[in-house]
């Protein structure tokens, strides 16, 4: 069985720029969430999505958003990126809304 | 809002000997409690995980964790390390309201052999 996967793995942008990334959960998980881990901190909260509804939404500003597709797949994206976005970005299944999640490798964002 | 606590950034320890990683919450309902661990180069992995019953969780690798409610903690143990156990661990808490995990700031454990 596929985990949860991630893509891109490395991406590089520059201020102002605008990133989307992608997740696909494991089979049959109908939540996904989202999450940011700078270096020498844990995660971070950014999104829950649920049967393609936002289910929660951390402290983060208005230039993240994020959307789940039939097939639960999901996208996070980033408007206007400032040096400080530049973190891991972690994407989590699971099967329900209050169940162990899984996580993805991540995506590593460096914006410069 | 909730907060985890974990009490040492970095631990150092040679291979046998005993592990226990503090880990506190704030959070005065019912809570998921989770112990994740990232080896060098891999995804975050769940260890163990706590949702009800049993206070003492047994996981994966021979650790294990003991939930306790009045004391708002959930530390790791494992009675004899092993060089493989190097990794940084994460203690998660989330509540019955949803999947929101709040991480602590992790625990780098680095085991000498």
């Amino acid at each position: 069985d596929a985990g949860v996967t991630q893509s891109p793995t490395h991406l590089i942008k520059t201020r102002g720029q605008q990133v989307t990334l992608r997740c696909s959960p494991i089979s049959g998980h109908k939540s996904v969430s989202w999450y940011q881990q700078v270096l020498g901190q844990g995660p971070q909260f950014i999104f829950q999505y649920y049967e393609k509804e936002e289910r929660g939404r951390g402290n983060f500003p208005d230039r993240f958003s994020a959307r789940q597709f039939p097939n639960y797949s999901s996208e996070l994206n980033v408007n206007a990126l400032l040096l400080g976005d530049s973190a891991l970005y972690l994407c989590a299944s699971s099967w329900g809304m209050n169940t162990e999640a899984f996580f993805g490798q991540g995506t590593r964002l460096t914006v410069v | 809002a909730q907060s985890v606590s974990q009490h040492n950034h970095h631990v150092i320890l040679s291979e046998a000997a005993s592990l226990e990683l503090g880990c506190n919450y704030s959070y005065g309902g019912t809570v998921n409690l989770f112990w994740y661990v990232q080896y060098p180069g891999q995804h975050l992995q769940l260890l163990l995980k706590y949702f009800s019953g049993d206070p003492l969780v047994k996981g994966i690798k021979g650790f294990e964790a003991e939930f306790i409610k009045s004391k708002f903690s959930f530390n790791l143990r494992k009675p004899s390390v092993q060089w493989s156990d190097t990794a940084e661990y994460f203690c998660a808490v989330n509540t019955e309201y949803g999947n929101k995990l709040v991480f602590g700031a992790g625990t780098i454990l680095r085991v000498k052999s």
